[in-house]
């Protein structure tokens, strides 16, 4: 079964500083990534998705995540955090199957990550 | 754009009671699906379903039934609630692989108290 450990649960950081938020999981076979956020009071959103090809993927509003397949990781980056970035963020991964109507996401726990502005 | 809407945003049930959440997309989307979102625990999935009248169990599965009659519209059925089902449920809806981007696309969801 796959499994996904999101390693901060919450994170505080000044405006500017740069961000880093760590996810490992835990399947065998080939992958899907994601990295959803949930801004406060709003509906969970994509941030960006890996499918294939290049490791380093840009998702909306200067994120960007690097795939390190060896490391069964998915980090999410951002170079200058600002307040509104202030949110919950879920890792989840999809395991990738023949039936393309099946597969199921698991995610992380979540991150909580405070912008002090 | 998408949208997957849910049928109350807040519900306040007694102990017992018989439970229905709606959820309605209007993609057209083969994959629906039922989630609770707890503090600390993220998103576990309770049921999905890929097809009409299909569906398969998540990874919580007890105390809950789900019903999927038409495409567009999945509900999540507690058959008898309880105080330890006090959550937020969300759902969310996917395309095929292949030929759509294989996100899912959220509800706003129900957060259920029951007393």
């Amino acid at each position: 079964a796959q499994s996904v450990s999101q390693h901060n649960h919450h994170v505080i950081l000044s405006e500017a500083a740069s961000l880093e938020l760590g996810c490992n999981y835990s399947y065998g076979g080939t992958v899907n990534l994601f990295w959803y956020v949930q801004y406060p009071g709003q509906h969970l959103q994509l941030l960006l998705k890996y499918f294939s090809g290049d490791p380093l993927v840009k998702g909306i509003k200067g994120f960007e995540a690097e795939f390190i397949k060896s490391k069964f990781s998915f980090n999410l980056r951002k170079p200058s955090v600002q307040w509104s970035d202030t949110a919950e963020y879920f890792c989840a991964v999809n395991a990738k199957s023949v039936n393309t109507n099946a597969g199921k996401s698991t995610f992380g726990d979540g991150t909580t990550l405070t912008v002090k502005p | 754009d998408v949208k997957v809407t849910q049928s109350s945003r807040y519900l306040v049930k007694r102990t017992g009671e018989k439970v229905f959440l709606e959820c309605v997309q209007d993609m057209d989307h083969e994959n629906m699906f039922w989630y609770r979102q707890d503090p600390g625990l993220g998103l576990r999935l309770i049921y999905f379903s890929y097809d009409v009248k299909m569906k398969e169990k998540g990874d919580i599965p007890e105390g809950y039934s789900v019903s999927r009659e038409k495409k567009e519209r999945f509900s999540l059925i507690l058959e008898s609630a309880s105080t330890n089902q006090t959550s937020m449920y969300l759902c969310a809806s996917r395309g095929l692989a292949g030929v759509s981007s294989y996100e899912q696309y959220f509800g706003p969801g129900t957060r259920l108290t029951v007393t």
